[in-house]
This record gives C-alpha cells, structure tokens and sequence, in this order.
C-alpha cells in the first residue's frame, strides 16, 4: 500500500503570498490531520478532516485553512504568509480517526520557506 | 502545564548498546493512547510503537520496547542493539480520548546520536 503523499516537497515563497500544500493520504484512510512543525514551537495541531468535515482546529490564525475532497485527499491553505509561518508542514492519516488508539501515518511532510 | 514531557533534548549512544528515552504525560482522561515516532533529517516521521492505557503488558516491536508505568505517568522508548540508522529524533506522543478530532499532542523530542 502506497503511504501518504505530499506536494509539493519543499516551497519558497515572500511575505504576503498564499500558498496550498496537498495531502494525499493512505489508500482507505479517511481521517487526514495536519500538524506544523518549527524549531521554538515544535509540533502543533494544525487541524484534521474526516468526511470532508473539519473536527478540530489547534491554535492557529484563520490565515490557515483547509479542506478535504471527497476521495479524502485534503489541502490546507495559508494566506498573507509572514516569516513565522517558515516550518514543515506535515499531514497524516488514519482509517477514522474516531478511536484513540487509532495509528496516524504520517507523509514526508512540505517545506515552506517564507522570505 | 506541559502534557508531553520528554526531558532529554539529546543523547549519545554506543552502537550496539540499548538506550532508554524518557516521557512522561499529563492527562486527566482515563483512555488514551501513547505513540512514539522517530524522525530522520529527511523529515518523515515514522510510527514506531503504541501502547493503550488499558494495555497490562508493555508494548514490543522488534528492537523497540515500552517501559510503561501508568501511576508514574510514564512511558519511555527502549531501543536495544542501536545500530547507526537509529540516529534521529524521538517524539512521544498522546491521543486522549476526550479529544475532539484526531488530534495527537507531542513532546519536545529527543536527539539520538549512535556513535560507531
């Protein structure tokens, strides 16, 4: 079985721009959840989707969204970027997401530079 | 107050020897589950072991085992046999099941570094 996938890798964009990041999670998985990962703040919940609905939010501006498709491959967008925003941008997934004891798996995760 | 503490920012390692890296967690829930996750430089994080809250036995996956004391809210990685491709960052993590979503929260890491 294919893992999860994201696109693309590694991003460069300047302050102000919006950029969408892509998650294609694993082949019957339909609970995608994304995480932010920086230096001082380590990881953080970003937020996660599961039927194309979104069951929790972290901490984050509305700059961040996201949204899922029907085939339960997700995006998330940030918009008006600031250099705060530079970090690795992960996505993982698990079959429901309803149980606690549920494995996420996580994609290879996107690099965003922000200049 | 922090849920997932992991107290080690780095350690070193002889190849070959085991090596314990330490969590511990605060929750209030009575059902939850703890992951660990290593991380290469290349990014991916990679699900190494679970252990359940109502799990009696600690939780094994090859080299990697979990020493889990529930009273001591603990739940430390033990990696026997390091070898040099077990250098990375160690993440502990927790889903509680009073979470909305699926949310995982993390610790801080650690940094493991084998020495040849």
């Amino acid at each position: 079985k294919a893992g999860v996938t994201q696109t693309p890798r590694y991003l460069i964009k300047t302050r102000g721009q919006q950029v969408t990041l892509s998650c294609s999670p694993i082949s019957g998985h339909r609970s995608v959840s994304w995480y932010q990962q920086t230096p001082g703040q380590g990881l953080q919940f970003l937020f996660e989707y599961f039927s194309e609905t979104q069951r929790n939010k972290g901490n984050f501006p509305g700059r961040f969204s996201g949204r899922q498709f029907s085939n339960s491959r997700s995006e998330m967008n940030v918009s008006t970027l600031e250099l705060g925003d530079s970090a690795l941008y992960l996505c993982a997934s698990s079959t429901t997401g309803h149980r606690y004891q549920e494995t996420q798996y996580f994609g290879p995760g996107t690099r965003l530079l922000v200049l | 107050a922090q849920k997932i503490t992991q107290t080690q920012p780095g350690m070193f390692v002889q190849e070959k020897e085991a090596v314990t890296l330490d969590c511990t967690y605060d929750t209030s829930d009575q059902s939850y589950g703890l992951f660990w996750y290593k991380q290469p430089s290349s990014g991916e994080m990679i699900f190494l072991i679970y252990q359940g809250s109502y799990d009696e036995q600690n939780a094994t996956e090859g080299r990697y085992s979990l020493n889990f004391q529930k009273a001591r809210k603990s739940a430390n990685l033990v990696i026997s046999a390091s070898q040099l491709g077990d250098s990375a960052m160690y993440f502990c993590a927790m889903r509680e099941v009073n979470n909305a979503g699926n949310m995982l929260t993390f610790g801080g890491g650690t940094r493991l570094m084998v020495k040849p």
